[in-house]
């Protein structure tokens, strides 16, 4: 069974900092998606990226962009410039093609400090 | 576009009531469509995954008969909460699958706002 693994439960950075999420994952699957989804305090979950295993490339969405490691089976998230609105409980979360099921990390609790 | 709402946001009932939550994705069909519970300060928890036409698959662990679940069109799924009690009050967010249409991407669940259940 696949599992993700968020080793930070809180981190806090200042505003206009960049600061890295860690997320790591355990499959046998070589074809994969992952996810960094977002959740903050109005609790709506809202996709922050989404990368696809067979991809190289490091998806990017504007100021947030991941790290993909395939071999290292690794896949931070970060965030460059950080603003205010980026205090969130961020989520990482697996899913093989076809199977539906997401499976999620415990969580990381974000705090940008002005 | 990808756009999923849920109903009511809050909702509180008295112990033996039933509860229905709306879940409807409103820009995209859906033929999949996933039920969760989150507590307080933790990850989300999957109860079902219901797709259109069909009975939905439960998680273990998770009942039948109190969760109802139906899906019966490609943009609306609702859960039934039955003859709740106060251990069922929790957070529950529903999700839809995107189809690569409509700004949905293939294989990416959409998450509607939420619906804060207590149960007195």
């Amino acid at each position: 069974a696949q599992t993700v693994t968020q080793s930070q439960p809180e981190m806090s950075v200042q505003e206009a900092e960049t600061v890295t999420l860690s997320c790591t994952y355990d499959t046998s699957e070589n074809n994969y998606y992952l996810f960094w989804y977002k959740q903050p305090p109005s609790r709506q979950m809202i996709l922050v990226i989404r990368q696809e295993a067979y991809k190289q490339q490091n998806a990017t969405e504007n100021r947030f962009s991941v790290n993909f490691q395939k071999a290292a089976k690794s896949f931070s998230l970060k965030i460059s410039d950080s603003q205010l609105g980026d205090t969130a409980m961020y989520f990482c979360a697996f899913m093989k093609p076809g199977a539906q099921k997401l499976v999620f990390g415990q969580g990381t609790r974000l705090t940008i400090n002005p | 576009g990808a756009v999923v709402s849920q109903h009511p946001s809050r909702v509180i009932c008295k112990s033996g009531t039933s509860v229905k939550i709306e879940c409807r994705s409103l820009d995209f069909q859906a033929t999949t469509m996933f039920w969760y519970r989150q507590f307080p300060k933790q990850s989300l928890m999957l109860m079902a995954t219901s797709n259109e036409g069909s009975k939905a698959t439960y998680e273990q662990g998770v009942e039948k008969d109190k969760f109802l679940i139906n899906h019966a069109s490609l943009t609306l799924s609702t859960l039934t909460v039955t003859s709740a009690h106060p251990e069922d009050s929790s957070f529950y967010i529903c999700s839809a699958r995107g189809q690569g249409i409509a700004g949905a991407l293939t294989d990416t669940q959409y998450f509607g706002p939420g619906t804060r259940l207590t149960v007195l």
